[in-house]
Order: C-alpha cells, then structure tokens, then sequence
C-alpha cells in the first residue's frame, strides 16, 4: 500500500463552522505533513509530525489545529475560517531521515463561504 | 520571496522529443533536490531526486541536472510521451534537512502527440 489518502476530497464550510480533514497512511512513515496550496501557486508547508509530535509549524494561524492520534492518522481541525484559507490541502509522509521523498494524498479542495 | 523558482509557466513539446524543465534556486542552504509530477485532481507524485553532491541523476526517461555554481537544475525528458503531460514541480530542502521542502510554483508540460 503506497497511498495517502485524504478525506474529504471536497468540503464547504461556512465561517462559524468547525470541520476536519482526514489523512490516512499505511506506508509505516513517520514523518507527515500538511501542505496548503493556493491556484497557481507551489505548496506551501504547515506543518511537519514526525513519531506522532510537531516538530514543524510554519506560523500558522490558531484557526488550524493539527493532531496527529497515531502513526497512521494526521488531522486538521478547522475553526473560524476565512474565505482566503479556501486552498487545496495536501497531505503527505515520509520515511523519517534525510534525502526523502514524500508521498502525497490528493487533496482536499476547502472552500470557506 | 520565492527561493525555488520555475519562470516557465508552461511548455509545449513533440512527442518523442525532449522536454526540458528548469529550476533556479536562491538557498545555498539547499542540498537536496526533488522534481514531483502532478495531475489534475491528483497529490503531487515524486518522479526523481539528486543530492548536491552529484551532478546527474538518470532514472529511464528522467534526467535529472545539477549546477551548484549557477543553483540551477532541469528535468529532461526524452522521449516525451503524451502521458508526460502534468505540471512539474521543482522542490530543495537545506541540508540537515528535515524534510522542510520548498516548492517552486510550477511548470505545466504538454506533450503534443
């Protein structure tokens, strides 16, 4: 099994809302990311786990709230979003080390009404 | 401030010809390089990687380049396949690394059969 798989694939949330993305891994990875990326824009890092703790956060606002309750799950708590966080979000693992490539889930496409 | 940058937003090539992708990068502290392939509605997908201390990395089709001194690289195809068609991301980590990857904002391929 060398998939990551993200759910859901499409969600819609009002401002007030509270909703969370899903990532699943099987792989035995022990790094996991997530990324957000905006239209014509690269992907851009939030957060890094590795052995199931943050290790990485970009300055990411508190409306975004990562978990990570075992070495196959990472979650993104939404809370109180705005319009400009609609984004495609990507999760993604990898093997813990150096000079390793990440393995992406398909996204999420969020949009913030 | 973009430290990965991919100017050619788009390109257009024959097939059974080569297509070249190029990269530049402002980090000397990068030291590792990816190149990942994405197609709509699909996460990224990694293709090929090099390290700095290498200057040529081949893996079938894919040929990855590396020039420390202009912090260039490019992805040559050859032969180009209709199945080549994707957006390419060009992507560095510094060294030590921790999987802390910048992405460049794309390069979108379409091999013309």
């Amino acid at each position: 099994d060398t998939e990551v798989t993200q759910t859901p694939k499409h969600l819609v949330m009002g401002m007030t809302n509270k909703k969370s993305l899903k990532c699943e891994q099987h792989m035995g990875h022990r790094a996991m990311y997530w990324y957000k990326q905006k239209a014509k824009k690269p992907p851009e890092l939030m957060f890094v786990y590795s052995y199931e703790k943050l290790s990485i956060n970009e300055s990411v606002p508190s409306r975004f709230s990562p978990e990570c309750p075992n070495s196959s799950l990472l979650n993104l708590h939404l809370h109180a979003l705005q319009p400009e966080d609609s984004a495609l979000y990507l999760c993604a693992s990898s093997q813990e080390g150096l000079n390793t490539e990440a393995f992406f889930g398909q996204g999420t496409r969020l949009t913030v009404v | 401030d973009q430290q990965v940058k991919q100017n050619s937003p788009s390109l257009s090539v024959q097939e059974g010809r080569i297509s070249i992708l190029n990269c530049d990068y402002t980090n000397s502290m990068f030291d590792y390089f990816l190149w990942y392939k994405k197609y709509p509605a699909e996460g990224p997908t990694f293709l090929i990687s090099i390290s700095s201390i290498k200057d040529k990395n081949e893996d079938g089709r894919f040929t990855v380049f590396l020039n420390k001194s202009a912090k260039h690289l490019s992805l040559h195809i050859v032969p180009s396949q209709p199945g080549d068609s994707a957006v390419y991301f060009c992507a560095a980590t510094p060294s030590g690394g921790y999987q802390k990857v910048t992405f460049g904002i794309g390069t979108k391929l379409q091999v013309i059969p």
